[in-house]
């Protein structure tokens, strides 16, 4: 099956300074990779997803690219800020079979001002 | 905005007792998921249920848990017989076809004593 790995664990960035995670996977087969922010106690919320047949999608402050040949996605956050404060989960799966998200462990991003 | 809800939010058992968690997935999704979070670490994928019967199941999900939807808009987690590592965050997550957002629901914190 599927398996996602996610660096760095942690992550401390100055307010303005940007941010980037990075995942690999394992499936060839997977073709969707959302990016989830989960706020403490909260629930994960999607905040950008890009599908394999795209290299590259930006969204304001937070861009998502992906490198199919060496199966690795990457979250970049510029000009963090003390709000972007949170753990953010990468996950992978079979969009068209609706197979379950498979999550990396995590990073928690810290942003001070 | 709909969005998935869950209930209890917190859940107390004692160790070997049964416990049903629910969840009610916004009204047209098709596609449902149960994932669990241990306090710190990744979001583990559970099972998957459509067209009402099991479509995906993790090594996670042995013979102690089983998913029902009873209804039209319930979609019930139990476990049989629950262990000390049960204890962690239950989030049910929902999606009206293969290519779209999963929602996740607000989870039910699991304790057992």
């Amino acid at each position: 099956g599927e398996n996602v790995e996610q660096h760095p664990s942690t992550l401390s960035v100055q307010e303005g300074d940007s941010a980037v995670i990075k995942c690999t996977y394992s499936d060839s087969a997977s073709n969707y990779f959302p990016w989830y922010k989960q706020e403490l106690g909260k629930r994960p919320q999607l905040i950008i997803d890009i599908r394999s047949n795209v290299g590259e999608k930006k969204d304001q402050r937070i861009a998502v690219t992906l490198n199919k040949t060496a199966k690795h996605f990457s979250l970049h956050i510029t000009e963090t800020q003390p709000e972007d404060s949170a753990v953010y989960f990468c996950a992978a799966s079979i969009r068209q079979a609706g197979t379950a998200l498979i999550f990396g462990k995590g990073t928690t991003l810290s942003v001070s001002s | 905005e709909p969005e998935v809800t869950q209930t209890p939010s917190h859940q107390v058992t004692q160790m070997g007792q049964e416990v049903i968690l629910r969840c009610v997935p916004i009204s047209n999704h098709l596609y449902f998921y149960w994932y669990r979070q241990i306090l710190g670490q990744k979001v583990e994928f559970l099972v998957s249920f459509y067209n009402n019967e099991i479509s995906e199941k993790s090594e996670i999900f042995d013979d102690q848990f089983s998913v029902e939807r009873p209804d039209g808009s319930n979609f019930t987690l139990k476990i049989r017989s629950t262990k000390l590592e049960d204890s962690a965050m239950y989030f049910c997550a929902s999606l009206v076809s293969p290519n779209t957002e999963a929602f996740f629901g607000q989870g039910t914190r699991l304790t057992v004593v």
